[in-house]
This record gives C-alpha cells, structure tokens and sequence, in this order.
C-alpha cells in the first residue's frame, strides 16, 4: 500500500519570496515521487520527477525537490515565488510491483501576492 | 493540438441518465488511465488498461465502466449518473514500453462533469 500526505492545503506567499510545499509519502516499495501543477482550469503538468537517482531533482521554473527517504520525504521548493506560480501542486507516489498506479496528495493551492 | 483529448470538456446531465466520456492520445502510449479529481483528495484513480484486452478496476470503480477500443482510445461510461459523480475527470496515458514501470503519466484537460 501507499499513500501520501500533503502537509498544508493552502499555502500563501508574497512574490520574490521562497516558496516551501511539503509532502510525505509512505509506500513498502522503492518509490519514485513526482509533483504535478495544475493552473486554472487546466490539466495537469509534471514539474519534476524522482526515480532513484539523484536526491535533489531539478524541475522547470525553477523549481526543486529533494527525496529523503529517512524522513520519508519529497518536498518541492522554488527560491523566488512569480505571480504565475499561483496554482494547485500534487505530489504524487508511485511504487510496487505493479507499478502502474498513481497515488495523489491531496494538493496545495498556492496563493501569490503580489 | 493536445497529445491527451477529452470530450467533451464540460457537460451537465440528469441524473439516471447514461453518460460516455471519452479519451483519445496521439502519444502511442500503451497504459491508459481515468481519474476524478474532488476538493481536497486529489486525484482517485477509477480505472486504468495495461492495452486493449486489460482493463482494471481502481480504488473507486463502483458505478462505472470502461472501455478501451484501440490503443489510441478509452472511454469511461457512467451507466446511471448520480449527483455525487460531479466532479473534474481526468484520462491519462504512460509509457512503459520506453518508460519503465515508473514513468510519469500525461494528463488530459479534464471534463467537468455536474450531475443534477
């Protein structure tokens, strides 16, 4: 079984700021971890992807994410907060033997002020 | 034009009624998936098909079918709809032939479905 817990479900930031969305995740299976963005009235977006290589993965826009499987970890981060950063992001597991399913967070909806 | 269709993109309908969603991907991707998204729990996964001839239940299947016509082609059916079936649907597809077991997935737009 997997599961994972996005910590805060809405998150507010002022522009040029960092901004930090967390994720954990649980899973019996090495996991590979993504974060998708979903903007208004869009489909979603992958941003970034884990799967067992380096730690710290670098995805588009700037953002950034770092797996620590001690702390059973992946959250995402960017340095400077832009106003098309407002959007909703998953963090998504996907582990096992079958390897086909994705399991969804319950998604972040990040607010940016300007 | 997008590789992951969805039609239509916003539909109401009553409920009792039948109602087909349909997904078609230009990507030649093997693995097709039809997801719902409500407030606040993310995406559920309700069917998923490995190629033509595999379909498979997800966490919440109850009260719908699939069918996958062609590679290229999944469509979700809600044979009697229900108020509690509005919600934002989502296809996806995933390359595993390439990809691996782990790849990411690639989203369709998404249909807005209100039951009333």
């Amino acid at each position: 079984a997997q599961s994972v817990t996005q910590l805060d479900s809405h998150v507010s930031v002022s522009e040029g700021t960092p901004v930090l969305l967390r994720c954990n995740y649980s899973s019996s299976y090495s996991p590979s971890l993504f974060w998708y963005v979903q903007h208004p009235n869009k489909g979603l977006q992958l941003l970034l992807k884990y799967t067992s290589a380096a730690t710290l993965v670098k995805g588009i826009n700037g953002f950034e994410a770092e797996f620590k499987k001690s702390e059973t970890s992946f959250h995402l981060t960017k340095p400077s907060a832009h106003m098309s950063d407002a959007a909703e992001y998953f963090c998504v597991v996907k582990a096992g033997a079958a390897g086909n399913k994705l399991t969804f967070g319950g998604g972040t909806r990040v607010l940016v002020k300007p | 034009d997008a590789d992951v269709t969805q039609t239509p993109r916003n539909r109401i309908t009553k409920t009792g009624k039948r109602i087909m969603l349909e997904c078609s991907q230009t990507k030649g991707h093997d693995r097709m998936y039809w997801y719902r998204q409500d407030p606040g729990l993310g995406l559920r996964l309700i069917y998923y098909s490995f190629d033509v001839k595999d379909i498979n239940k997800g966490e919440i299947s109850d009260g719908y079918s699939v069918s996958r016509q062609a590679q290229a082609k999944f469509s979700l059916s809600l044979e009697s709809a229900i108020p509690n079936q509005t919600a934002l649907y989502f296809c996806a597809t995933s390359d595993t032939r390439t990809g691996g077991m782990n790849t990411e997935a690639f989203f369709g737009q998404g249909t807005r479905l209100t039951v009333v």
